[in-house]
């Protein structure tokens, strides 16, 4: 099964709100809650930034939130800050044989 | 709180075996997460390798699955990585992380990652 669908890149100025949409399958974001978004830093490891769709871990910002509609999951930071830009990933568990599967990817940049 | 520590050869010839183990530390590999591994080619994204459960039990990438195997050492409290018959596409940051398949549904806690090269 192929990766989530997400947009290759998005861009922001400080200040601004964003939205990465992540497209799956009823088989995978369509069929099940179990949506998750990470933080990837340059050189560093990811780091889990909303779980269950729309759930904060404890010491994640609340500038940043998580939504589903359908097949498509999406992720919005609101007030940009220049420490936001990164490369986010969606997640989410699948019932194909596949088990899980991760997104392709986006860069954000902050202008 | 958990935290994992990748270790194994940097550098691995074409054909060979990759062998990574992740250390566990901080908690139980017993607990109630499955234990996973995620792999990222220089400048691609992130694909899922395959996770295991105290238990033994496995789930792997199909993609990947005629070459990897993901085993679980209790008494050494950590977890490996073998993967066959490698090629320059193998090469990549391998990541350990843990999967809360019971609660939050996510991979909450990462390895901070090891580069190993597929190289002659």
């Amino acid at each position: 099964q192929s990766a989530l669908t997400q947009p290759a890149s998005v861009s922001g100025s400080p200040g601004q709100s964003i939205t990465i949409s992540c497209t799956g399958t009823s088989s995978d974001i369509g069929g099940y809650n179990f949506v998750s978004w990470y933080q990837q830093h340059p050189g560093k490891a990811p780091q889990l930034i909303i779980y269950e769709v729309s759930n904060r871990p404890s010491g994640v910002s609340n500038r940043f939130s998580g939504s589903k509609s359908g097949n498509t999951a999406s992720l919005t930071i609101s007030g940009l800050q220049a420490e936001d830009e990164a490369d986010y990933y969606c997640f989410s568990f699948t019932s194909s044989t596949t088990y899980v599967l991760f997104g392709g990817g986006t860069k954000l940049t902050v202008l | 709180q958990v935290q994992l520590q990748e270790s194994g050869p940097g550098l691995v010839k074409p054909s060979g075996t990759l062998s990574l183990t992740c250390a566990v530390s901080g908690g139980s590999i017993s607990s109630s997460n499955w234990w996973s591994w995620v792999r990222q080619p220089p400048g691609k994204g992130l694909e899922w390798i395959g996770q295991i459960y105290h238990s033994g039990s496995t789930n792997y990438n199909p993609s990947l699955k005629s070459r990897v195997t993901i085993s679980v050492d209790k008494s050494k409290n950590h977890f490996s990585l073998e993967l066959t018959s490698v090629t320059a596409a193998d090469t990549a940051v391998y990541y350990c992380a843990t999967y809360d398949f019971w609660t939050s549904h996510a991979m909450d806690v990462w390895g901070q990652g090891t580069t190993v090269t597929v190289s002659s």
